[in-house]
């Protein structure tokens, strides 16, 4: 198993521009999420989806926009960039049966908007 | 908001225990006590879980009190290679949005 894959690993943006940041998994996971974290601070949660079809607002999700038509994939949007939008992105995935629910995260995206 | 909360930051020498704590006493009775923790700029890793009973692994134990409105994850004998943040959350059903804290970032000095 891959486990959960992003790409890209870094990203430069201007002001304005749009972009999706990818992100996949490969161990038939319902349940995928978007982190963003900012220097020196907790994870805040963008966005998550409990299935294909299915998505939900977390903490911040302003500024962004995800889709989830398979189980494997999981992309989030930006639409029209900003600064404050500099951060590390992180996606998860978590199994979803039995009694323990572990998650399980990628690498990260290291996403600079100037 | 996070349903837990935790110290900003800790030290331990090196070589002996770490005992990082958590509140949480809002947790409700199908909810988990779960600890992750993120070493440097990677994405975080599992930990342990527990209901209501003690738990251990070969990372670490797990503490939870009898009322489980708090608990302690418990680094038996930390090292460099644990200096991390960590991360302690509570999550019930598997569809459960899980929000993270802050953290408490762990110093290990040697």
């Amino acid at each position: 198993n891959a486990g959960v894959t992003q790409t890209p690993k870094f990203q430069v943006l201007k002001t304005g521009q749009s972009m999706t940041l990818q992100c996949a998994q490969d161990m038939n996971h319902e349940y995928m999420s978007w982190y963003r974290q900012d220097p020196g601070m907790g994870l805040r949660l963008i966005h998550y989806s409990v299935g294909a079809g299915i998505t939900d607002q977390g903490e911040v999700p302003n500024g962004y926009n995800v889709s989830r038509s398979t189980t494997e994939d999981f992309p989030l949007r930006l639409l029209s960039a900003a600064p404050s939008q500099t951060s590390v992105y992180f996606c998860a995935s978590s199994v979803t049966s039995g009694r323990f629910y572990e998650q399980f995260f990628g690498p990260g995206t290291r996403l600079t908007v100037l | 908001d996070a349903k837990t909360t935790q110290p900003t930051s800790m030290d331990c020498a090196e070589g002996r225990a770490a005992n990082l704590p958590c509140n949480h006493s809002t947790i409700s009775g199908n909810e988990y006590v779960y600890w992750y923790r993120q070493i440097h700029s990677q994405g975080p890793q599992y930990i342990i879980h527990g209901l209501k009973n003690n738990e251990t692994n070969e990372m670490a134990s797990l503490i939870i009190t009898e009322d489980r409105k708090s608990s302690t994850l418990i680094l038996p004998h930390a090292t460099l290679r644990d200096t991390a943040v960590y991360y302690c959350i509570v999550r019930g059903g598997w569809d459960d949005k899980i929000i993270f804290g802050k953290g408490t970032r762990l110093h290990i000095l040697p």
